[in-house]
């Protein structure tokens, strides 16, 4: 059972450049996650998806697009990196969300991102 | 105000001691609480979950929660060099948006 997988693990962009990070998980869950971590700084969230064919703005969207392609695959777009984007990016999943119960976050290996 | 705030750290704390861990969160409609441990490196990964005001205790974790203060807190009882890590407290907002704090990493001294 793979989980949640990214790829890829590591990337090195030239400022301006664009990518795409990957994120498929295999536990059927609903919802999925888009986080940023940088020292010192927690995890902040970038998108989230409820559920499939829903995608929502969370912390730092700013420079970031999404799509959620369907219920496994959740991707993370940068159209014009710059260097304020080097980060380690982790995908995550949970199974239900709602107003009155969270299950706990399952999260990838994460994407090591530097942009020069 | 940040939505999740935890103890800047680091802490230090000798093998064996209890390390008190805490957070506290600004949704006052936030109803699941999570504690994540993080080695260096890695990604985090669960280590308590709790939706009930109280106490509630796994192994050497407890995880305690108090609604009214908007507090919640992680104790680790006999800790241990490999208990040394960064601790992130995590809070759903609005029910889709897990939101965490900065963490606070914790040092076990042998």
């Amino acid at each position: 059972n793979a989980g949640v997988t990214q790829t890829p693990k590591f990337q090195v962009l030239k400022t301006g450049q664009s990518m795409t990070l990957q994120c498929a998980q295999d536990m059927n869950h609903n919802s999925m996650y888009w986080y940023r971590q940088d020292p010192g700084m927690g995890l902040r969230l970038i998108y989230y998806s409820a559920s499939e064919g829903t995608t929502d703005k969370g912390e730092v969207p700013n420079g970031y697009n999404v799509s959620r392609l369907n219920k496994r695959e959740f991707s993370l777009r940068l159209e014009s990196a710059a260097p304020s984007q080097t980060s380690v990016y982790f995908c995550a999943s949970l199974v239900q969300a709602t107003s009155s119960y969270n299950s706990p976050l399952h999260f990838g290996n994460g994407t090591r991102l530097t942009v020069t | 105000q940040k939505e999740v705030e935890q103890n800047s750290g680091p802490l230090s704390v000798p093998e064996g001691a209890i390390a008190s861990l805490n957070c506290t969160y600004s949704d006052r409609g936030s109803q699941s609480f999570f504690w994540y441990r993080q080695y260096s490196g890695k990604s985090p990964e669960l280590i308590m979950s709790i939706y009930s005001n109280g106490d509630k205790e796994d192994g050497r974790f407890t995880a305690q929660l108090n609604k009214a203060s908007q507090y919640v807190s992680l104790l680790i009882r006999d800790s241990q060099p490999s208990d040394s890590a960064t601790y992130l407290c995590a809070v759903p907002t609005g029910g889709f948006k897990t939101i965490f704090g900065a963490g606070t990493r914790l040092f076990v001294k042998a």
